[in-house]
């Protein structure tokens, strides 16, 4: 199994709502992350887990929280968001080496739209 | 910390060749190839790592310059299904994979 299996797929939430984003592998990957991206821009790095620890928050705002209850799941954690939010949350996760010498395998996303 | 890379768009017929760049300012740990196809999940392609070590798909040629933190794509003979958008994304140190603007590449037949 060489997925990354990301729900839902699509969501739709006010700006008042607190909804979450679920991520999930089962390579035994023990690095995970979290990719935001908008229309016609490279996905761009929010959160990274090596080994369920949160190792890089890219100065992500505090509406947005990530959480890793165990080496296969990814959760982010959405609450008070903004119309700008709105984009395709990528998930990824690797062998727990880092990324210098293997690669990412990334979740076909769950577009988010903020109304 | 982007990697810059060119072109930013490219238009080929069937069976034509390609070279997408990407440049780093910074000493980089490895290069990584990924390509994107419109609504879908950014698909790994190749990475080359510092040394000279190069992993990824077979029909997929791609070189590191070390010295000047350049790395380049080739795409030759290129099929419809090669189209898409082509990120390189540059690793300076762990887990932190940081990409490029993308080069959209469209094959027509």
């Amino acid at each position: 199994d060489t997925e990354v299996t990301q729900t839902p797929k699509h969501l739709v939430m006010g700006m008042t709502n607190k909804k979450s984003l679920k991520c999930e592998q089962h390579m035994g990957h023990r690095a995970m992350y979290w990719y935001k991206q908008k229309a016609k821009k490279p996905p761009e790095l929010m959160f990274v887990y090596s080994y369920e620890k949160l190792s890089i928050n890219e100065s992500v705002p505090s509406r947005f929280s990530p959480e890793c209850p165990n080496s296969s799941l990814l959760n982010l954690h959405l609450h008070a968001l903004q119309p700008e939010d709105s984009a395709l949350y990528l998930c990824a996760s690797s062998q727990d080496w880092g990324l210098g010498n293997t690669e990412a395998f990334f979740g076909q996303g769950t577009r988010l739209t903020v109304v | 910390q982007q990697p810059v890379q060119s072109p930013q768009a490219v238009i080929l017929r069937e069976g034509e060749d390609a070279v997408i760049n990407c440049s780093s300012s910074k000493a980089l740990y490895s290069v990584h190839w990924y390509r994107q196809k419109h609504g879908e999940a950014p698909v790994f392609l190749m990475i080359l790592l510092k040394g000279g070590e190069q992993k990824g798909h077979e029909k997929i040629s791609a070189s590191f310059n070390e010295k000047k933190q350049q790395s380049s794509l080739y795409l030759t003979a290129s099929q419809l299904s090669y189209s898409g958008t082509y990120f390189c994304g540059t690793v300076l140190y762990g887990n932190k994979l940081v990409f490029g603007a993308g080069t959209i590449l469209r094959v027509k037949s």
